[in-house]
């Protein structure tokens, strides 16, 4: 039982292109939608975050698009650089459960 | 300040031997959490903690035991060891007067043959 289903599975990008990375959800007690990033031999570290109320956020060259409605949320990188090759989560906090539930994860691969 | 410690960070077991596997950490986080991490599965929970003394079942919970008791300490102990449960193994932790954001540690590869 997938809760949280994230796509594509692989993404390759251009250096300077623009990588999204697109997740939904089915429980609507998610109170908290998370991406985290990891790196090969490491463990996963927080990105950005969104709560519900909020349609978009911001950080950087990093934004989470949020659409409740649709019950769908998205990461987009600006200018993606090699540095950001690595895999992406995006996850779905239940307060209710108290635990994060994650996607599948998405290999990404920004080419110099 | 370390964070959150895993150890091992390999381990190879025969199939039918048991291990555990410690995770620390020195944040004085409440939750603990321990995931397994299979390609093209994510990660899915095993079992997590809210505080010392409290276990509780997560997603994939059979094969699997867990203990706290102590608040930095969080054991995964594996009784009887199965080539199913190849995987590598993330600790978490989390704060709950800081949001909803996870600490991981650097894992455990573990391989049963």
């Amino acid at each position: 039982q997938q809760q949280v289903k994230q796509s594509p599975q692989s993404l390759i990008v251009q250096k300077g292109g623009i990588s999204i990375i697109n997740c939904a959800y089915e429980n609507t007690a998610f109170d908290y939608f998370p991406w985290y990033q990891q790196f090969p031999g490491k463990g996963p570290a927080l990105l950005i975050a969104i709560r519900p109320d909020v349609s978009e956020k911001k950080e950087g060259r990093f934004t989470i698009s949020f659409n409740k409605s649709a019950k769908q949320f998205s990461l987009h990188i600006m200018d993606s650089q090699p540095g950001d090759s690595a895999t992406y989560f995006c996850a779905a906090h239940s307060g209710s459960a108290r635990q994060l539930t994650f996607g599948s994860g998405t290999q990404l691969t920004v080419l110099p | 300040n370390a964070g959150v410690t895993q150890t091992p960070k390999f381990r190879v077991l025969k199939t039918g031997q048991s291990m555990t596997l410690l995770c620390a950490q020195d944040m004085n986080h409440e939750y603990m959490y321990w995931y397994r991490q299979d390609p093209g599965m994510g990660l899915r929970l095993i079992h997590y903690s809210v505080g010392e003394g409290t276990t509780a079942k997560g997603e994939v919970p059979d094969g699997y035991n867990v203990s706290r008791l102590k608040k930095q300490n969080f054991l995964l102990g594996l009784e009887s060891a199965a080539p199913s449960q190849t995987s590598v193994y993330f600790c978490a932790s989390r704060s709950t007067r800081q949001g909803y954001g996870y600490t991981f540690g650097s894992g455990t590869r573990l391989t049963v043959v």
